[in-house]
């Protein structure tokens, strides 16, 4: 069975330190991998998605990046964390049929 | 641009009792998906339901149904005998066939079901 694993759980950073998300695909080959950012009140916003190994599309400016250095990994970093960074990240997966596998999601507190 | 509206930002039902939730959307896409997705307190966000839009047949999962109406572009998540672990935030989307990367989210109804 297909499993989702995303690290670390809670993080609290200083404003202008680096970041780094990870996530990590188990018991599928080539999915669909996705950042989103939940915000209070404001839903789900997808942040990057990624068809393959190195292929990644973001859908909206910010101060974030992600990478895929492998097919069933997926990072997501920031060189200098502002304090608008603040949030809770999901990571998932898909495969054409639409439906999304979340990750636990990681809680991000800039101070 | 495909948008989806919860209009119910919170609601509460007694344990045992059936709550629906609603769900309104546009899309100008005529192959589309629906879900319902369940976020409980701890976080881990499942999928509950999904429609496909090309069939008429309301999807059922159990203690879950919907009532979809295209035409209204309405899709409200109906739970029967509600039980304590229902308890959630609960997102209603929708993606067009084969467009992971277009779902799109509402911004959730949350859900408290009270013993």
């Amino acid at each position: 069975s297909q499993t989702i694993h995303q690290w670390p759980a809670t993080l609290v950073q200083p404003v202008g330190s680096p970041l780094s998300l990870e996530c990590t695909v188990e018991g599928t080959s080539n999915p669909n991998l996705y950042w989103y950012r939940q915000a209070a009140g404001r839903g789900l916003q997808l942040l990057f998605y990624s068809v393959g190994i190195g292929q990644i599309s973001s859908e909206v400016p910010q101060n974030l990046s992600a990478s895929r250095p492998q097919d069933r990994q997926f990072i997501l970093s920031s060189k200098k964390l502002l304090l608008s960074d603040s949030g809770f990240y999901l990571c998932a997966w898909s495969v054409i049929s639409g439906e999304l596998f979340f990750g636990e999601g990681s809680r991000l507190t800039v101070l | 641009a495909q948008t989806v509206t919860q209009s119910q930002p919170e609601m509460s039902v007694q344990e045992a009792e059936t709550v629906t939730l609603s769900c309104t959307y546009d899309t100008s896409e005529s192959n589309y998906y629906l879900f319902w997705y369940k976020q409980p307190p701890s976080r881990q966000m499942i999928l509950v339901i999904r429609q496909e839009a090309y069939k008429q047949q309301n999807a059922t999962e159990n203690r879950f149904s919907v009532n979809f109406q295209k035409a209204a572009k309405s899709f409200s998540l109906k739970i029967s005998d509600s039980q304590l672990g229902d308890t959630a935030m609960y997102f209603c989307a929708i993606s067009p066939q084969g467009g992971s990367e277009k779902l799109v989210f509402g911004k959730g109804t949350k859900l408290t079901v009270n013993p």
